[in-house]
């Protein structure tokens, strides 16, 4: 069964120092996996998504997660953290059914705090 | 190009009552699913609506029921609605296509029973 999950409940950066967010998956097959946003009383936003094509993916507002097979991970990084950044984070992976049908299955979320 | 758009924004209920969601998908984009997401937890998957038919389900109670309209917009019903059911509940959709995990979100419904 195709699970994620987020290995810190909670994160606490200070302003233009690294950002790293834990994550490993677990699949029986070569997963689709994702990062999502969420910031206060708001919808997830999509930050980058893995589908095999590259290990290191590039996503918005200078995030990227690298896919590490041999260790089962997809942690999230970012060089500099802005305040703009304290949000939830959600490592997702997906499960086909067959076709075109998937569902997205959420980790618990990773509260990221920013300060100044 | 609007995205995914969800009505209405808040909502209030009594335990027992029903309640419909309304979800518009992005520009273009077929496939509609729902996700119920309790506070201080990620988002649970509830069904999937494709081409007007519900084609895969989580575990949720038939309680829970949905629909899609030609259109590719889409509803959710909750029926006897239980104070559990408190939640932020999150509409996405998907461009079509035989290969389509990514999902776009809309910015929610939150659903409060009291």
């Amino acid at each position: 069964a195709q699970s994620v999950t987020q290995l810190d409940s909670h994160v606490s950066v200070s302003e233009g120092t690294p950002v790293l967010l834990r994550c490993n998956y677990s699949s029986s097959y070569s997963p689709s996996l994702f990062w999502y946003v969420q910031h206060p009383n708001k919808g997830l936003q999509l930050l980058l998504k893995y589908t095999s094509a590259a290990t290191l993916v590039k996503g918005i507002n200078g995030f990227e997660a690298e896919f590490k097979k041999s260790e089962t991970s997809f942690h999230l990084t970012k060089p500099s953290a802005h305040m703009s950044d304290a949000a939830e984070y959600f490592c997702v992976v997906s499960v086909r059914y067959g076709g075109a049908t998937n569902k997205l299955i959420f980790g618990t979320g990773t509260l990221l705090a920013v300060q100044p | 190009d609007a995205g995914v758009t969800q009505s209405p924004t808040h909502l209030i209920k009594t335990r027992g009552q029903q309640v419909t969601l309304r979800c518009s998908p992005k520009s273009g984009h077929d496939t509609v699913s729902w996700y119920q997401q309790a506070l201080g937890q990620g988002p649970q998957f509830i069904f999937q609506y494709y081409e007007e038919e519900e084609r895969q389900r989580g575990n949720f109670p038939d309680r829970f029921s949905g629909h899609q309209y030609p259109n590719y917009s889409s509803e959710l019903n909750v029926n006897a609605l239980l104070l559990g059911d408190s939640a932020l509940y999150l509409c996405a959709s998907s461009p079509p296509g035989p290969i389509t995990d990514t999902q776009y979100f809309g910015p929610g419904t939150r659903l409060t029973v009291l």
